[in-house]
């Protein structure tokens, strides 16, 4: 199984900073097939990337991804008060097919 | 606008065989593929498995066979049955629509407790 581990736990940060998580693999992912999903309280994960740098329809272009083999990045270049919510890196191509990470938690500081 | 809605009871008995069904508007179940995952109460996604229609599924070896996934084209839903179900299978139950190596468009997901 590829394990996926996100840092930091929580990033506490203020609206119009710039925020970078990070997302490393136990294994190099295939062909680079990792996503990253933004959840809010009480809702589903949401398609923010895919293919590691290719964001998602309808996400704002201050979303970007980047990285490779192991090492992973999700970076938000201008935080906005709705950005606050808890993010996951996922990777495709292990057994399991798809695994996610445990969440990296960006909240207002 | 492609939409998922889950349905299913939302409490199941120890050793009970949970029984979900998502139904899907905006994209023909024909045509893509389609997946279930959950999350657990501590926040944990894991992936359950995915099917295409006319194909077979994969699911994930953590549940040890005790997954079946099946669509319906005729209703354009599909379905997730989890059978010998214990504690640990408590967790929010999410359909979704497969992208490009990823789950592209999510369910509101279904909460379900497995408690006698």
């Amino acid at each position: 199984e590829i394990v996926l581990t996100q840092s930091p736990g929580t990033l506490s940060l203020s609206p119009g900073e710039r925020a970078t998580l990070s997302c490393r693999a136990s294994q190099s992912v295939s062909s680079n097939f990792l996503a990253w999903y933004q959840q809010k309280p009480g809702q589903a994960p949401r398609l923010l990337i895919y293919g590691v740098s290719n964001r998602a329809t309808g996400i704002p272009d201050r979303f970007s991804g980047s990285g490779s083999g192991t090492d992973f990045s999700l970076t938000i270049a201008t935080l906005e008060p709705e950005d606050f919510a808890v993010y996951y890196c996922q990777q495709y191509g292990g057994s399991p097919l798809y695994t996610f990470g445990q969440g990296t938690r960006l909240e207002i500081k | 606008q492609v939409q998922l809605q889950e349905s299913g009871p939302g409490l199941v008995k120890p050793s009970e065989t949970l029984s979900l069904t998502c139904d899907v508007s905006g994209a023909s179940i024909s045509d893509n593929w389609w997946s279930w995952a959950r999350q657990f109460p501590g926040k944990g996604l894991e992936w359950i498995g995915e099917m295409y229609h006319g194909g077979s599924p994969t699911y994930n070896p953590s549940l040890g066979g005790r997954v079946t996934i099946s669509l319906d084209k005729s209703k354009n839903q599909f379905s997730l049955r989890l059978s010998s179900v214990t504690a640990a299978d408590t967790a929010v139950y999410y359909c979704a629509r497969n992208g490009y190596y990823d789950l592209q468009y999510w369910g509101q997901g279904t909460p379900v407790t497995v408690s006698s």
